[in-house]
């Protein structure tokens, strides 16, 4: 079946150092979106993209999708201690449309 | 506006038992999703209702059966319970009619322990 499929699963940083985690999916997808988890939170949507090739910045977070639309990725600039949690790409199924998770990036920063 | 509401928040049950998981959609959405979340797994999707009508399920066994109500309130059963059915259990509504097109509103999660 269809995956999504996220690495890396764990980042620990310096507060001030930079973060990415990548995102790839393996078939086209029409969107993809990502999602924040806070340590004992629930997800929260963060952004949806859906063109080719896609830039997309919310302050210190830059968000990025594929030219082929299989990958994506989610860079923060100069990491803070509020950034901490999961981050999670979902894409919807081409069949059904379910929205189908990654395994989420976890970062931890260091003060 | 009222966000995702979902109850309980925290329980405990014993292998064999069954156990059914509330939740309220904010107020205008018609599309509702459960995802059980565990650390090993991520979040694995279990099903989801648009206007009382089950649409899309995932790779679970019939143990895990759900359903949704006129008002949009929805409710997942999960039948002789298994140790490794422990895990947070999220509802998220959405307001878009077709499925994987717009943001997922999660609730907090009904954590479920199972002994």
């Amino acid at each position: 079946g269809q995956q999504v499929m996220q690495i890396p699963q764990y980042q620990h940083v310096q507060e001030g150092e930079d973060f990415t985690t990548y995102c790839n999916s393996s078939t086209t997808l029409s969107n993809i979106q990502w999602y924040k988890q806070r340590p004992g939170g629930h997800p929260v949507f963060l952004i949806q993209l859906v063109k080719s090739g896609e830039v997309k910045k919310q302050k210190r977070l830059t968000f990025q999708f594929g030219e082929a639309k299989k990958n994506s990725s989610l860079h923060i600039t100069a990491t803070q201690t509020t950034d901490v949690g999961t981050y999670f790409c979902a894409g919807p199924d081409s069949n059904t449309g379910k929205l189908i998770f990654g395994q989420g990036t976890t970062l931890q920063v260091k003060p | 506006k009222a966000g995702v509401t979902q109850t309980p928040r925290y329980l405990i049950k014993t292998r064999g038992q069954q156990v059914t998981l509330s939740c309220s959609p904010i107020s205008g959405h018609r599309s509702v999703s459960w995802y059980q979340q565990t650390p090993g797994q991520g979040l694995q999707f279990l099903f989801e209702y648009f206007s009382e009508t089950q649409r899309n399920k995932g790779n679970f066994p019939g143990r895990f059966s759900g359903r949704q109500f006129s008002n949009s309130r929805s409710e997942m059963n999960v039948s002789t319970l298994e140790l490794g059915d422990s895990a947070l259990y999220l509802c998220a509504s959405s307001f878009d009619a077709q499925m994987g097109t717009g943001e997922l509103f999660f609730g907090e999660g009904s954590r479920l322990t199972v002994l």
